[in-house]
């Protein structure tokens, strides 16, 4: 079983519509929860991060943890068109190993 | 805002020969890392740097791979020998905390 497991879609949607992504994952180790936006052919960009259960937010942007369920969701609200990209989820752990584990990225495409 | 950069931002090389990536990690940053992303494929950890020396590495990190900061304010990732599995971007990543990293725009690196 993958450690992290991200449908890659495409998802697309129309403009306005509130967008749910989600990743699950199996290292109940992990604590710091993270969002990333990519771009195609860029580099990946931090939305947000969470540390252990709960909803955090920020603007249009969600980010919520069940670690009881090992799932982990972004929600989008009122998405754009310029919100088109790749959405990565990452994690990891406070002991040990630091360094984040990726999902492979859903895509997303709001169309007008 | 501070950022990370890296040049050059396409490198077409030919097997066997060394290439050498190089990033300007954001000024009051202390950990730095380099990741790789195969076309379609997830972002994968090649190695972190702190306080002058590797933190951590992953198995993709083999002797052909090494990294370096030269002074200041760069950061190096020296492959010696290309093979055409190296073919991938690389991006470059600073942090003041592991789950808080600020990539770069990335390296594609072309192997022929």
């Amino acid at each position: 079983q993958k450690e992290v497991e991200q449908d890659p879609g495409p998802l697309s949607v129309p403009e306005g519509a509130i967008v749910s992504l989600n990743c699950t994952y199996s290292n109940s180790a992990f604590q710091y929860f993270m969002w990333y936006r990519q771009y195609s052919r860029k580099g990946p960009e931090l939305l947000m991060y969470t540390y252990s259960s709960g909803n955090k937010e920020d603007g249009r942007f969600t980010a919520q943890v069940d670690k009881s369920s090992k799932y982990i969701s972004l929600f989008i609200r009122d998405s754009q068109p310029s919100d088109s990209a790749t959405y990565l989820c990452a994690m990891s752990a406070t002991g040990g190993s630091y360094i984040p584990t990726f999902g492979r990225g859903t895509s997303l495409i709001v169309h007008p | 805002e501070p950022e990370v950069t890296q040049t050059p931002s396409h490198q077409v090389t030919q097997m066997g020969q060394e290439v050498i990536l190089r990033c300007v990690p954001i000024s009051n940053h202390l950990y730095f890392y380099w990741y790789r992303q195969i076309l379609g494929q997830k972002v994968e950890f090649l190695v972190s740097f702190y306080n002058n020396e590797i933190s951590e590495k992953s198995e993709i990190f083999d002797d052909q791979f090494s990294v370096e900061r030269p002074d200041g304010s760069n950061f190096t990732l020296k492959i010696r020998s290309t093979k055409l599995e190296d073919s991938a971007m690389y991006f470059c990543a600073s942090s003041l905390a592991a789950h808080e990293q600020f990539f770069g725009p990335g390296t594609r690196l072309t192997v022929l």
